[in-house]
């Protein structure tokens, strides 16, 4: 879905480095989902967040990742002291208050660590 | 038990052909149905979405659900080379939790001039 904006496109961080991930919603959507795709494994979800709150996080890993929806601005997927093994696209959907038809992904951030 | 496990591929069919895409799911109280194409170095694309028992026909796309055998499957008519890609299976449990969506590994399809 065009409507979903994700920057950077691509990034590239040295291990124990920050990594910033940005999500703009479709235009008055409140709910976000980051997902996240690892080479050789399947889509998998991390978080569900509305504004300002974290609604599921049940697929982050417990530690270095966190995210949030600030009432103003994009969401963020943050990741603390990166490692090889977070090298993934991840991909933001978005979606209007209540159930859909189904999620709408953005074009993704491919992360590359070194 | 994977959660969701699709047939595995890579699919290969001719030009004009019918590509028949299965996927089994293990939660018999998932509610909604989804089938997403995903070319290489994209963001999956949502192609198909179904809640029902039965089919549900879109354009070259048929859906087909069987909840009691805990089944769903994309079926593609009159394959074309645009067609190529992965096609991934996604079920959620609906509700509140309805974006919360489990995939299955993909099938890797190729139709072939």
């Amino acid at each position: 879905n065009a409507g979903v904006m994700q920057n950077p496109r691509h990034l590239v961080r040295r291990r124990g480095q920050e990594a910033r991930l940005r999500c703009s919603p479709v235009k008055g959507h409140s709910h976000v989902y980051w997902y996240r795709q690892l080479p050789e494994e399947g889509l998998k979800f991390m978080v569900y967040l509305q504004k300002e709150n974290i609604i599921d996080e049940s697929g982050m890993p417990k530690e270095r990742f966190s995210a949030e929806f600030p009432k103003e601005g994009p969401s963020i997927l943050r990741i603390q002291q990166v490692v090889r093994g977070d090298s993934a696209a991840y991909f933001c959907a978005s979606s209007p208050s209540g159930p859909g038809q189904g999620l709408f992904f953005g074009p993704g951030t491919r992360l590359t660590v070194l | 038990q994977k959660e969701v496990e699709q047939n595995s591929g890579p699919l290969s069919v001719p030009e004009g052909a019918i590509a028949s895409l299965n996927c089994t799911y293990s939660d018999r109280v998932s509610q909604s149905f989804f089938w997403y194409r995903q070319y290489s170095g994209k963001s999956p694309e949502l192609i198909m979405s179904i809640y029902s028992n039965g089919d549900k026909e879109d354009g070259r796309f048929t859906a087909q659900l069987n909840k009691a055998s805990q089944y769903v499957s994309l079926l593609i008519r009159d394959s074309q080379p645009s067609d190529s890609a992965t096609y991934l299976c996604a079920v959620s449990l609906g509700g509140t939790s309805y974006g919360k969506l489990t995939f299955g590994q993909g099938t890797i399809l190729t139709v072939h001039p």
